[in-house]
């Protein structure tokens, strides 16, 4: 029974550097969402996965960002060639996605990126 | 994208004091949610709001939603230190959800 996890918790990177966010949803959870939540502002909608699909990446905000699930487990979100910009904090919730809306999410602790 | 406002942005109050949180909307959602997130960590979900009218209490938290469903506050009854965090209200749009910025509370001991 162990929650959202998220590595790293925190990841420091100089501009234009590649990073990898990981995200392990709760078991059995087939939905999976990434967030963006920047210093002081609401969480931003980025791609929903429904087991390894993403029906919905209409957040994601350039082609620097890409993300993959494998199965219905673990998801990766990637950001090429960082920017200054993309330094926030991401989170990933996951949802049994049995019942489309709705639902609970369970939200991770998030992954704080500052980009250099 | 529907926007949510969500106001104050900032209140700071006395222990044993209450407080109002307010979220409103132009557009319908089928359902808004309450969260509340401390530092370094996720949002926590606190309640569910689905029907027009709606009046949900939670210990000393009340939470309305708006005959409308538009708009939605969080009333908290004699705050508590523990109360101090960041309540977000999250709208129901279809499988995501959008948040509105937020309301840092925080209560002086």
């Amino acid at each position: 029974g162990a929650g959202v996890s998220q590595s790293p918790s925190n990841k420091v990177t100089e501009k234009g550097k590649d990073v990898e966010l990981r995200c392990d949803p709760i078991s059995g959870h087939t939905a999976l969402y990434w967030y963006r939540q920047r210093l002081g502002q609401g969480l931003e909608f980025l791609i929903y996965f429904q087991g390894n699909s993403a029906p919905d990446k209409s957040g994601l905000p350039s082609d620097r960002f890409s993300a993959e699930r494998t199965g219905e487990s673990v998801s990766t979100l990637t950001i090429q060639r960082t920017q200054q910009e993309d330094s926030a904090v991401y989170l990933c919730a996951s949802s049994l996605g049995k019942y489309y809306d709705q639902e609970t999410q369970y939200f991770g602790p998030g992954t704080r990126l500052l980009v250099l | 994208t529907q926007l949510l406002e969500q106001s104050p942005q900032f209140l700071s109050i006395q222990e044993g004091e209450n407080l109002t949180v307010y979220c409103n909307s132009s557009s319908v959602f089928s359902s808004l949610q309450w969260y509340r997130q401390e530092p370094g960590e996720g949002p926590v979900l606190l309640v569910t709001v689905v029907t027009g009218g709606e009046v949900k209490k939670l210990k000393r938290l009340t939470f309305q939603f708006g005959d409308a469903r538009k708009d939605s506050s969080l009333h908290i009854t004699a705050a508590q230190p523990g109360d101090t965090g960041l309540y977000l209200c999250a709208g129901d749009d279809d499988y995501k959800l959008s948040f509105g910025a937020g309301t840092t509370v925080t209560v002086r001991a």
